[in-house]
């Protein structure tokens, strides 16, 4: 059994739809929740951290986290085209080491 | 303040050819990663080094794969001999090097593709 699962997509939504993306994970060291989002041809780059379970805001960004269910996701509000792009959930340890998911690709059309 | 930057950004070579691949992390941070992104997965960690020392190289491939950091600063990631299945981007990122919380910066990678 994979340590991430992450729903695989591809997801295409109108602009301005609310997108869901969700990742599953089964290591318990899991202590730092993180997603990354990814333009064609570039690296990935931070969007959203948490620590802890409950909700975290970040302008149309929330990230939601479950640790008894030790399910996360990540809401996109009022969608943009610009928002289309892969987003990686990572997961890191008290070591420092992050797994990513496999990534969910988003388009937005307008 | 300039991110991290990647040579070559793209490079293609026979199988059982040797390849090299650059990077220069942002100023100041202690960590460095070399990640493999197979197409339609997600970065897998190669090695982590701290300073110039290997924190974790536990998932590089060693009888092909090296790699080296030198003076804690540049580092080099190298392949010899080149397989088909290392087909793949490679993406050094860094990170200041704060324990537990570790915010990685990217590069935008290298694209190998081996015929």
């Amino acid at each position: 059994q994979k340590e991430v699962e992450q729903d695989p997509g591809p997801l295409s939504v109108p602009e301005g739809a609310i997108v869901s993306l969700n990742c599953t994970y089964s290591n318990s060291a899991f202590q730092y929740f993180m997603w990354y989002r990814q333009y064609s041809r570039k690296g990935p780059e931070l969007l959203m951290y948490t620590y802890s379970s409950g909700n975290k805001e970040d302008g149309r960004f929330t990230a939601q986290v479950d640790k008894s269910s030790k399910y996360i996701s990540l809401f996109i509000r009022d969608s943009q085209p610009s928002d289309s792009a892969t987003y990686l959930c990572a997961f890191n340890t008290n070591a420092g080491k992050s797994t990513f998911g496999d990534g969910t690709t988003l388009t937005v059309k307008p | 303040e300039a991110g991290v930057a990647q040579s070559p950004r793209y490079k293609i070579i026979e199988k059982r050819q040797s390849v090299a691949f650059w990077c220069n992390p942002i100023s100041g941070h202690a960590t460095l990663y070399w990640y493999q992104q197979i197409l339609g997965q997600g970065p897998k960690l190669l090695i982590q080094f701290q300073n110039n020392g290997v924190v974790d190289d536990s998932q590089l491939p060693k009888d092909r794969f090296s790699a080296e950091r030198l003076k804690g600063v540049d580092s080099t990631l190298k392949i010899q001999p080149a397989k088909l299945e290392d087909s793949a981007v490679y993406l050094c990122a860094s990170s200041p090097g704060r324990p537990g919380y570790e915010k990685l910066f990217f590069g935008s990678g290298t694209q190998l593709s081996v015929l």
